[in-house]
């Protein structure tokens, strides 16, 4: 049963476009969600995160949404460059200080 | 660089052997953790230690253990190997027992064959 999902594998956007990418969960005594980044050959590097008692939370150019009616969150990077080009995970945690649980992670390719 | 540092980094094996992989997490961080990735998953939540005492457990197989040290470092061993225990398999340290941004080392890619 997966509580965390990335319903997109890979995804592919123009240099300089906006790159949205999605995640779902379905518990719901989630209340902190974190996005990292992985490069080939690297550990997971904390992106940006947030808490549900916010719907947004910017960090230059990346910015997380949380729809906790929907149970949806999105990762919008403004603009896309090249060396955004990597795997990302959604993670999110309840409570009580739960471990994280990880989506499976959506492959972003930035085209020059 | 996280300051985590997992050894080995590649490690090759055959069915049935047992492994350990070693985990330092960055200095002053009390709390480990352990994740499995395999191919086409997620990071899969297998054990955690905060300083020195397991403080929560995930799908971590009984063939696999860990511990932690009196000196904060972690191993995790895996025993009577099989093929779909190939993976990569990180630890994480973070400063306290809280959940929030976890520091992930390299990883450690294990092969069974």
């Amino acid at each position: 049963d997966q509580q965390v999902k990335q319903n997109s594998p890979s995804l592919s956007v123009q240099e300089g476009r906006i790159s949205i990418l999605n995640c779902d969960y379905t518990n719901s005594m989630f209340d902190y969600f974190l996005w990292y980044k992985k490069y080939p050959a690297e550990g997971p590097t904390f992106l940006i995160s947030i808490s549900s008692i916010k719907d947004k939370n910017e960090d230059g150019r990346f910015t997380v949404f949380l729809n906790k009616s929907a149970k949806h969150l999105s990762l919008h990077i403004v603009p896309s460059q090249p060396g955004d080009s990597a795997v990302y995970f959604c993670a999110a945690s309840a409570a009580g200080n739960t471990p994280l649980v990880f989506g499976k992670g959506t492959r972003l390719s930035v085209i020059a | 660089d996280s300051g985590v540092t997992q050894t080995p980094k590649h490690l090759i094996t055959a069915t049935g052997q047992r492994v350990t992989l070693r985990c330092s997490p960055r200095s002053g961080d009390l709390s480990v953790y352990w994740y499995q990735q395999s191919l086409d998953q997620g990071l899969q939540f297998l054990i955690q230690y905060y300083n020195g005492e397991e403080r929560a457990k995930g799908n971590i197989l009984e063939r696999f253990s860990a511990q932690q040290f009196p000196d904060l470092h972690s191993e995790l061993n895996l025993s009577s190997l099989e093929l779909g225990d190939s993976a990569l398999y990180f630890c994480a340290s973070q400063p306290g027992g809280h959940t929030g941004e976890l520091f992930f080392g390299e990883g450690s890619r294990l092969t069974v064959l």
